[in-house]
């Protein structure tokens, strides 16, 4: 069974630009979720969606937005980049939300802004 | 009220000893407290995960221990290996998938 993949591995962009990725889960899971990884400060829960519906949120700004499509795939936004959005976005699928449910972690996409 | 505290931030072990992370947490709502380990250029990996039902659940090489009236837990690693090495991470979640995950620990195992 093919793990969690996430598109593009690597991207470089300049402040104020916009950037999209994204993240196919594994087959069968509907509950997708993305986090920031920084070294200052650590996983940080961006948000949930489960049956293209955001569940939860976490503390970060209107500039992070997300989307789950019909075949549970998400996408996941930020607009106007800034220097300190540069981390390692990881994306996670479950089977089924709720929280005992194993999630599992793509490789992530390393986002470095300039 | 949401942090969970992880400690050491690092550790050095031989091989053949124990290695032991220990993390606590404050809000009473969490219910499921997994264990992930990440290895340079990979996403995290579940290693063990334990509900508060439990005092200890044991896999392998690989045991949990949870005090649940001190909100602590910590994850034993027997007879550490060269192929142990990597980040450790604690994490809690009450009933949702938004995991809060401690601050790591960078483990390293000489031979």
């Amino acid at each position: 069974k093919a793990g969690v993949t996430q598109t593009p591995r690597y991207l470089i962009k300049t402040r104020g630009q916009q950037v999209t990725l994204s993240c196919s889960p594994i087959s069968g899971h509907r509950s997708v979720s993305w986090y920031q990884q920084t070294p200052g400060q650590g996983l940080q829960f961006l948000f949930e969606y489960f049956s293209e519906t955001q569940r939860n949120k976490g503390n970060f700004p209107g500039r992070f937005s997300g989307r789950q499509f019909s075949n549970s795939r998400s996408e996941m936004n930020v607009s106007t980049l800034e220097l300190g959005d540069s981390a390692l976005y990881l994306c996670a699928s479950s089977l089924l939300t709720g929280g005992f449910h194993e999630q599992f972690f793509g490789p992530g996409t390393r986002l470095t802004v300039l | 009220q949401q942090q969970v505290k992880q400690s050491p931030q690092s550790l050095i072990v031989q091989k053949g000893g124990i290695s032991i992370i220990n993390c606590a947490y404050e809000n009473t709502a969490f219910d499921y407290f997994p264990w992930y380990q990440q290895f340079p250029g990979k996403g995290p990996a579940l290693l063990i995960a334990i509900r508060p039902d439990v005092s200890e659940k044991k896999e392998g090489r690989f045991t949990i221990s949870f005090n649940k009236s001190a909100k602590q837990f910590s994850l034993h690693i027997m007879d550490s290996q060269p192929g142990d090495s990597a980040t450790y991470f604690c994490a809690a979640t009450g009933n949702t998938d938004k995991l809060i995950f401690g601050t790591g620990t960078r483990l390293q195992v000489f031979p």
